[in-house]
């Protein structure tokens, strides 16, 4: 049973950047048809796609968001990471992780439980 | 940019049939899934590939897509299932998600 866990730092001050690490256990990030993804919650309010990322490097973003995102991955770690830039109390929501299973069709399969990350001076 | 839409709220008396739409331009053309979110909780997989259901989701659950609309159906809807629920497609590489839909169950 794959399980993710996403970790750092839980306030974050305006103009300054959200860094997040997802923990993949249960399986290697390397194996299989998979992207890795980040997606996030504002309180009270929808899921917001941010970007996915590939074993190989290869990544895909929001469009909105795609000036600020970077999506890395460390396979030695198990690992992926998702780094916002010049944040605003915008960016303020629960941010999740998610494996995306890419055979037949491409869907989230599994999740991560989330981390709310505020910004705030 | 592509969007999905979903009404903001359905509500449905326990044991009748309760359905969601997703409405998106030539959606049909698209794979939709379908996500129930309880409060507090992570997203959960219900419905993939228009009208697959995961291992260990009910068979209460279905789904379907046509034309422009994607549909989430619960049969015997039980009070366990109320939620929000959120439709998302691919457009190109690019995921989207509907704006979600709070099932009220009473």
């Amino acid at each position: 049973q794959v399980q993710l866990q996403e970790s750092g730092p839980g306030l974050v001050k305006p103009s300054q950047t959200l860094s997040l690490t997802c923990t993949v256990s249960g399986g290697s990030i390397s194996s299989g048809s998979y992207y890795w993804s980040w997606i996030r919650q504002p309180a009270g309010k929808g899921l917001e796609w941010i970007g996915r990322i590939y074993t190989s490097g290869s990544t895909n973003y929001n469009p909105s968001l795609k000036s600020r995102v970077t999506i890395s991955v460390d396979t030695s770690k198990n690992q992926f990471s998702l780094k916002l830039y010049s944040v605003t109390a915008a960016d303020t929501a629960v941010y999740y992780c998610a494996r995306i299973s890419s055979t037949v069709t491409t869907f989230f399969d599994y999740w991560g439980q989330g981390t709310l990350v505020t910004v705030s001076s | 940019s592509y969007e999905l839409t979903q009404p903001p709220s359905v509500s449905v008396s326990p044991g009748q049939t309760a359905s969601i739409s997703c409405s998106g331009d030539k959606l049909g053309n698209k794979y939709a899934c379908w996500f129930q979110q309880k409060p507090g909780q992570s997203p959960v997989l219900v419905i993939y590939q228009d009208n697959k259901r995961p291992s260990g989701i009910p068979e209460r659950f279905s789904g379907s897509n046509s034309g422009n609309t994607a549909t989430l159906t619960i049969s015997g809807t039980q009070a366990m299932d109320e939620a929000d629920y959120y439709c998302q497609a691919w457009d190109s590489s690019t995921a989207v998600f509907g704006g979600g839909t709070k099932l009220t169950v009473l």
